[in-house]
């Protein structure tokens, strides 16, 4: 399957900065990846799909001027989460389509905004 | 009252015993599902999948169902170890939209 690296695992920052969120498909070339958030003891939520080349496409409901969403190359995405308030916080996991349509997830992003 | 999304449904299973996780999707025209396990601070795995053509799929100790008439799915885990212990999540997608749709999850529990 896809192996996906995501970075960093865990991040703490104060309200009102922003915070970047890579996400590296180490042995497929992505066109497509997908970010979700998934609150405590909750289900993922699909936020955006990142299409390398072209803008991405946000699920309703997410500001995209808020989660900005780069995919400059196959194997590279990133989410940028701009001007973080604590309503922020959450875990933000990336994810690619491997080969016969599957899944596959990066290790997820804990962000905590102070 | 408690809010809906804040406790997961839980499932206690004693180590050694089969577990059952069920699983009831939204969309009439999904026709391909993936099981994921989920552990703590940690990204979903790929568990297992199974196309609407099926009705039954297995793997190395897991099995999926498939009814189609009530839209449900169901994970079957053989001799439960305490590894197992994590939430799972069913998936569901239709062909060719690349979106999955995700249940709300099931902690299983392994009782020593």
């Amino acid at each position: 399957g896809a192996v996906v690296s995501q970075h960093p695992s865990r991040v703490i920052c104060k309200s009102g900065t922003s915070v970047k969120i890579e996400c590296r498909s180490l042995d497929f070339q992505a066109t497509t990846m997908f970010w979700y958030r998934q609150f405590p003891k909750q289900s993922l939520m699909l936020m955006a799909t990142s299409n390398e080349g072209s803008k991405a496409t946000y699920e309703q409901g997410v500001e995209k001027d808020k989660f900005l969403i780069n995919h400059a190359s196959l194997t590279l995405s990133t989410l940028t989460v701009t001007s973080a308030h604590p309503e922020d916080s959450s875990f933000y996991i990336c994810s690619t389509l491997g080969l016969n349509e599957k899944l596959f997830f990066g290790s997820g992003t804990q962000l905590s905004v102070l | 009252g408690e809010s809906v999304g804040l406790h997961l449904p839980t499932l206690s299973v004693q180590e050694g015993d089969n577990s059952i996780i069920n699983c009831a999707y939204s969309n009439s025209a999904s026709d391909y599902f993936i099981w994921y396990k989920q552990e703590s601070g940690k990204g979903p795995q790929f568990i297992i999948d199974i196309r609407s053509n099926m009705d039954k799929r297995q793997g190395q100790r897991v099995t999926v169902l498939l009814n189609k008439t009530v839209k449900h799915l169901s994970l079957q885990i053989a001799a439960t170890q305490p590894g197992d212990s994590a939430v799972y999540f069913c998936a569901e997608n239709s062909s060719g939209t690349y979106k999955y749709i995700f249940g709300t999850g099931t902690r299983l529990k392994v009782l020593a």
